[in-house]
């Protein structure tokens, strides 16, 4: 079974410009999550779909992120304009349903904001 | 979801049991106990989880105790390929939106 794919799985940008990030979920998987980790911290959840709505995004800094999931399949999470502190690792991640016991992770993009 | 609990690092011989605690204090009676682990470089990926009996799989053992307010995660022969962030996350799948909330974790280092 292929597993969560992620790309790029590096990105360097320039502080105010914009970048974007592709997730393709495991086949079949409804639920899909972004999560932000910082260096030294654990993840940290930015958004869930639920199919191509949005069940959760109270953490998602919306003035500057957005994320979208058009026919329930892949996502996008984009930044528009990058801030140095959003540098870190964008993961992704996927479920059968909300109420699965096990999300399945992609490797994430390492993003730097110099 | 409740809070939990870890030591920040801990060290282990390798061929040997691993044992890692967590403390969630304030746990309710429907939330679940989840382990997940991070290795270098990688996501997050699924252990073990449980609600108020021990589990077992293949990878490790979840003891919870009887008041439910801590549980231990054991690596029976840990090896060194187990070096990883351990989390561990308290939550209830059954509530609306069912997120996984991470913590700071506990650093394993499998040493030889």
């Amino acid at each position: 079974e292929a597993g969560v794919a992620q790309s790029p799985r590096y990105k360097i940008i320039e502080k105010r410009q914009s970048v974007a990030f592709w997730c393709n979920p495991i086949s079949g998987h409804a639920t899909l999550y972004w999560y932000q980790q910082i260096l030294g911290q654990g993840p940290k959840l930015l958004i869930q779909f639920q199919n191509n709505g949005v069940v959760d995004d109270s953490q998602l800094p919306k003035d500057r992120f957005s994320a979208e999931r058009l026919k329930g399949v892949d996502s996008t999470l984009k930044i528009q304009p990058a801030k140095l502190e959003d540098s870190a690792v964008y993961l992704c991640a996927s479920s059968p349903g909300p109420q699965n016991t096990e999300a399945f992770f992609g490797q994430g993009t390492r993003l730097t904001v110099v | 979801d409740a809070k939990t609990t870890q030591p920040t690092s801990m060290d282990c011989a390798e061929g040997r049991a691993a044992n890692l605690p967590c403390n969630h204090s304030t746990i309710s009676g429907n939330e679940y106990v989840y382990w997940y682990r991070q290795i270098h470089s990688q996501g997050p990926q699924y252990i073990i989880h449980g609600l108020k009996n021990n589990e077992t799989n293949e990878m490790a053992s979840l003891i919870i105790t009887e008041d439910r307010k801590s549980s231990t995660l054991i690596l029976p022969h840990a090896t060194l390929r187990d070096t990883a962030v351990y989390y561990c996350i308290v939550r209830a799948p059954l509530r609306a939106g069912n997120m996984l909330t991470f913590g700071g974790g506990t650093r394993l280092m499998v040493k030889p």
